[in-house]
């Protein structure tokens, strides 16, 4: 099993700001994914970040508001970039199986974003 | 296109019952997974099961019960005896094998379970 950290563990941050999250793995992995929670709602993928390679953002979200960096093949980072109350959602990375998907997708502790 | 449907939004039971959480899929895939993850009120994201298209035995974990149905396309997943501590939002996921998709789950809205004592 694969185990991921994530700071922060949450924050609150002021419109118009960014925030970055750090997503950290144990062991190395080709994919990471960013996944976003809104306020009582399921999990939706915000993009697929490779190493070595742009992320593939997935439709309704864009880079110049989500900047993902992928510097090796156990991190990477998600910013928010100019914050508002809508961005208000738990943040999540995600690691896929590690073989030939026979292999549980695990999951961060989550980043609880609150914008003021 | 993939699809999870979690038509219960919200059940709630008393103590000891047993509860079943239902999920229906679509996919055009024949080679697909499914998955059963708990959320807590912490926010994290509990793993609770992986079954693969292939494989339609049920499976029982403890309290646990899951019957995948490829027939009616379900995944569905029963507690039994209840405790206060299954109280959480559960969520169904599917991802296919191809790599068409990557390896992106695609999730079902949810089913919010209370559990009182």
């Amino acid at each position: 099993s694969a185990v991921i950290s994530q700071k922060p563990s949450r924050d609150i941050c002021q419109r118009g700001t960014s925030l970055t999250i750090q997503c950290q793995v144990d062991s190395q992995v080709t994919m990471m994914f960013w996944y976003r929670q809104q306020p009582g709602q399921s999990l939706t993928l915000i993009a697929t970040a490779n190493q070595g390679s742009e992320a593939t953002y997935e439709s309704g979200f864009v880079i110049d508001k989500f900047p993902i960096s992928r510097p090796n093949l156990t991190f990477s980072t998600l910013t928010v970039s100019n914050l508002s109350p809508e961005d208000s959602s738990i943040y999540l990375c995600s690691v896929p199986p590690a073989g030939a998907n026979t292999d549980t997708q695990y999951f961060g502790p989550g980043t609880r974003l609150t914008v003021l | 296109a993939q699809k999870v449907t979690q038509a219960q939004t919200e059940i709630s039971v008393v103590e000891k019952e047993d509860v079943t959480l239902d999920c229906v899929y679509e996919t055009r895939d024949t080679t697909y997974y499914l998955f059963w993850y708990k959320q807590p009120p912490s926010g994290e994201l509990v793993f609770l099961i992986r079954r693969n298209s292939f494989d339609e035995q049920n499976e029982i974990s403890g309290r646990y019960s899951w019957n995948f149905q490829k027939s009616t396309s379900s995944f569905n997943f029963t507690i039994t005896a209840s405790q206060v501590v299954d109280s959480a939002v559960y969520f169904c996921a599917l991802r296919s094998h191809h790599m068409e998709y990557g390896n992106k789950l695609v999730f079902g809205a949810g089913t919010i379970l209370r559990v009182k004592s």
